[in-house]
């Protein structure tokens, strides 16, 4: 099965700077890869994807990029502000045989912006 | 309606016991899920339902028993629990399988306790 590697676990960053959460996967054929935040207590929020026909996409401070050769991912969040804070996690999908496929999680990146 | 809902938001059972939790959408989509959820950890893939039919079963042991009656609601039902299956139960949904519909939307979840 589809097996997601994330990094890092931890990420501290000064509000206003950049942060950069990076993932691998290991199915080639996954089409899809989300990510989520979810604040503690509360439930995961999706708040960017992209599609395997894609190489980037922006939201606002929020961008993806994928890389399908190297079988990589990453999220970028610019000018962070402290509400960014909470656990991001990525994902992938792996092909549908037909039916609805789930999603496989990273571990998560515990992601604190200092003041 | 534009979200998932999950009652009850926190149940506490005995290993004897049977519980249900219940998970209801009514934005027409016809794939829902079940995840697990330990604390720390990123969600787990339980169950998949498509268009009503279980499409996807994670080697779930059978304690745990899926049923969707009709297409907005994906009920689980639960009996002789273990103290290890303490965690957040999370439903999702999603349009559709198809490649254009993939984004799953997470309810808040259930906190299950099992005493």
């Amino acid at each position: 099965g589809e097996n997601v590697e994330q990094h890092p676990s931890t990420l501290s960053v000064q509000e206003g700077d950049s942060a950069v959460i990076k993932c691998t996967y290991s199915d080639s054929a996954s089409n899809y890869f989300p990510w989520y935040k979810q604040e503690l207590g509360k439930r995961p929020q999706l708040i960017i994807d992209i599609r395997s026909n894609v190489g980037e996409k922006k939201d606002q401070r929020i961008a993806v990029t994928l890389n399908k050769t190297a079988k990589h991912f990453s999220l970028h969040i610019t000018e962070t502000q402290p509400e960014d804070s909470a656990v991001y996690f990525c994902a992938a999908r792996p092909p549908s045989g037909g039916g609805a496929d789930g999603l496989t999680f990273g571990k998560g990146t515990h992601l604190i912006i200092q003041p | 309606d534009t979200e998932v809902t999950q009652t009850p938001k926190h149940l506490v059972m005995g290993m004897t016991n049977k519980k249900s939790l219940k998970c209801e959408q009514h934005m027409g989509h016809r794939a829902m899920y079940w995840y697990k959820q330990k604390a720390k950890k990123p969600p787990e893939l339980m169950f998949v339902y498509s268009y009503e039919k279980l499409s996807i079963n994670e080697s779930v042991p059978s304690r745990f028993s899926p049923e969707c009656p009709n297409s907005s609601l994906l009920n689980l039902h639960l009996h002789a629990l273990q103290p290890e299956d303490s965690a957040l139960y999370l439903c999702a949904s999603s349009l559709t399988p198809r490649v254009s519909s993939y984004e799953q939307y997470f309810g808040p979840g259930t906190r299950l306790t099992v005493t």
